[in-house]
């Protein structure tokens, strides 16, 4: 089965630009998770969704990142306008049922954003 | 929230000795412990987890424990290998409680 996929796997921008991360679940997975990783905090939740509704976007930075899911089999997340201090690995996420009741996690491969 | 705190930050083990990584989590509430493995330049991969009704789970070379009371469970591996050289992470998860990572252990197995 194929796992989590993640567009693009690199990307290079300049500051001030627009920034679009896509991302397709397992199939069958309900709940969709948007992370970010840095060296300096780790792994941060930024956005889950259950039935592609939002659940919880408290770990949305800030209102530069707006993420979507418009059906069961695709979200994006979106950075405009784009800053250094976005540059990060993000990966997107999901899982078979709520996280709330100790349902898996599983990750796909990264999308790697610097910002220059 | 919940807070997961995870030591040490970085271990370096002789290949074949065994290594061990403790977390410990606050919420009571917790009840799912997953252990994530991130080799360089891919996702974090889970390798073996364990739920609250159970003190302990084996799979091959890897083992993990649960103490409920005192709020910590471990992940050990035996016989290490070169290829278990990796970051692992482990989380904590509940009733209505997301997954909360711990920061990472940087495992490194000198040949």
């Amino acid at each position: 089965d194929a796992g989590v996929i993640q567009s693009p796997r690199h990307e290079v921008t300049e500051m001030g630009q627009e920034v679009t991360l896509r991302c397709k679940p397992i199939s069958g997975h309900n709940s969709l998770f948007w992370y970010r990783q840095t060296m300096m905090r780790g792994l941060e939740l930024l956005i889950y969704f259950n039935n592609n509704v939002p659940i919880d976007d408290s770990g949305m930075p800030e209102d530069r990142f707006s993420a979507k899911m418009p059906n069961a089999s695709f979200s994006t997340l979106k950075i405009q306008p784009s800053e250094p201090r976005d540059s990060a690995v993000y990966f997107c996420a999901s899982s078979l049922g709520s996280p709330y009741s100790g349902n898996t996690i599983y990750f796909g491969e990264g999308s790697w954003l610097t910002v220059v | 929230g919940e807070n997961v705190e995870q030591h040490p930050s970085t271990l370096s083990v002789q290949e074949g000795d065994s290594a061990v990584i403790k977390c410990t989590y606050s919420d009571s509430a917790s009840n799912y412990f997953p252990w994530y493995k991130q080799e360089l330049g891919k996702g974090p991969q889970l390798i073996i987890d364990i739920r609250s009704n159970v003190g302990e789970k084996k799979d091959q070379r890897i083992a993990v424990t649960l103490n409920k009371t005192a709020k910590h469970f471990s992940l050990h591996i035996t016989e290490t290998q070169p290829e278990d050289s990796a970051v692992y992470f482990c989380a904590a998860s509940g009733y209505g409680q997301n997954f909360v990572f711990g920061p990472g252990t940087r495992l490194s197995v000198l040949p």
